[in-house]
């Protein structure tokens, strides 16, 4: 049972452009969740995260917005660059789940310069 | 600069041996611990919670005598890939989280990608 989804497993945009990406999850008890960039055969690096009691949070180029009713979450890229370029993971938890992190299937990013 | 600090980034070893990964919380104690696998082109999957003096929590079908974690102090957690096969070859990840004090984010160590001749 997929608790969290990322039903784009790739997007292209053009440099300077706004980038998109999207994440479901099923499970009402998720309360933090996280975005995560991730290169080949490296760790993921964190970029931005939110509270369940927030519907945005913003830092640099990147916004994440989070729509409770609907279960869904974005992040935003503006504008997107070339070193953006990578496979980006949405990640959820909550205090039940012992700190436990869900994480999506991924999309992978390219921007075209 | 990372938080979390895997070792070793690279490893080749023989099938049927052993290989142990270390993940260390770098400037905050860690009392959780979690280490996860990559398959290619595929999510990570957690295979268990490493909780420092006490035994790690398995995911279900996650070989507990084969993938051993110890979680030996609050900044050290190890596992250790027992007798390994070809099939273990895989790209592994260990996290931790950050006090609540501090920002209460999750961070990753930089992954051990460990493959078995």
């Amino acid at each position: 049972d997929q608790q969290v989804k990322q039903n784009s497993p790739s997007l292209s945009v053009q440099e300077g452009r706004i980038s998109i990406l999207n994440c479901d999850y099923t499970n009402s008890m998720f309360d933090y969740f996280l975005w995560y960039k991730k290169y080949p055969a490296e760790g993921p690096t964190f970029l931005i995260s939110i509270s369940s009691i927030k519907d945005k949070n913003e830092d640099g180029r990147f916004t994440v917005f989070l729509n409770k009713s609907a279960k869904h979450l974005s992040l935003h890229i503006v504008p997107s660059q070339p070193g953006d370029s990578a496979v980006y993971f949405c990640a959820a938890t909550w205090a039940g789940g012992y700190q436990k992190v869900t994480f999506g299937t991924g999309t992978k990013l390219q921007v075209i310069p | 600069g990372a938080v979390v600090s895997q070792h070793p980034s690279w490893v080749i070893c023989k099938s049927g041996t052993s290989v142990k990964i270390e993940c260390r919380s770098l400037d905050f104690q860690a009392t959780t611990m979690f280490w996860y696998r990559q398959f290619p082109k595929q999510s990570l999957m957690l295979m268990a919670t490493s909780n420092e003096g006490s035994k790690a929590t398995y995911e279900q079908g996650v070989e507990k005598d084969k993938f051993l974690i110890n979680h030996a102090s609050l900044t050290l957690s190890t596992l250790t890939v027992t007798s390994a096969h070809p099939e273990d070859s895989s790209f592994y990840i260990c996290s931790a989280r950050v006090p609540a004090t501090s920002g209460n984010t999750i961070y990753f160590g930089e992954g051990s990608w460990l493959t078995v001749v």
